[in-house]
């Protein structure tokens, strides 16, 4: 079965602290994966997706097609970060889905 | 222009009630979505419309009724809905390459 999976509900750290959120994925085919952020309050906006190998707002995530991971990290993390967390793989192969992991809410601490 | 619009932001209605929720982009994106979404819990696919042609219908029950009339535009059309239905709706839209899709910021749905 096609599917994301965040291990982590919760994950807390403090200010400038590194910070890895972990996603796990299980596709058949190549995968497309993004990672998706959702502040308190605001639409869900695209972080980063694989294929741009971007850096956005101190964030990197690298495509692991061997353990089949997409972990989202950044050195420092800044309250800013807090958030919630959406890792999300587009399904080509099943007439074009975007599905979500569970979500990690990341909270940042002065 | 690069934004998904929604309205309303908030509605509520009772289950007799008949009411639609809209969502509009102008950025030329052929693939539209509507999503469910409750509280601290990841957005749920409702709907696909690739080329204004409902493409994938995620066993959604009849109460919920997408339409889209053009290419801008996709309607979700509440009929009979239940309080278990209260929720927040996301629309969204992406190209077809790569899949990027933007996201509304959501009607707020309560059913009383």
């Amino acid at each position: 079965a096609q599917r994301v999976t965040q291990p982590e509900k919760l994950l807390s750290v403090f200010k400038g602290a590194p910070v890895e959120l972990k996603c796990n994925y299980s596709y058949s085919g190549s995968p497309e994966l993004f990672w998706y952020v959702q502040y308190s309050r605001q639409r869900l906006q695209l972080l980063l997706r694989h294929i741009s190998r971007e850096s956005i707002k101190g964030f990197t995530a690298d495509l692991n097609k061997g353990e089949t991971s997409f972990h989202l990290k950044k050195p420092f993390a800044q309250e800013e970060d807090s958030a919630m967390y959406y890792c999300a793989l587009f399904l080509y192969n099943q007439g074009g889905k975007l599905i979500f992991g569970q979500g990690t809410e990341l909270s940042v601490k002065p | 222009d690069t934004e998904v619009t929604q309205t309303p932001k908030h509605l509520v209605m009772g289950m007799t009630n008949k009411k639609s929720l809209k969502c509009e982009q102008h950025m030329g994106h052929r693939a539209m979505y509507w999503y469910k979404q409750k509280a601290k819990k990841p957005p749920e696919l409702m709907f696909v419309y690739s080329y204004e042609k409902l493409s994938i219908n995620e066993s959604v029950p009849s109460r919920f009724s997408p339409e889209c009339p053009n290419s801008s535009l996709l309607n979700l059309h509440l009929h009979a809905l239940q309080p278990e239905d209260s929720a927040l709706y996301l629309c969204a839209s992406s190209r077809t390459s790569p899949p990027e899709a933007f996201f509304g910021q959501g009607t707020r749905l309560t059913v009383v």
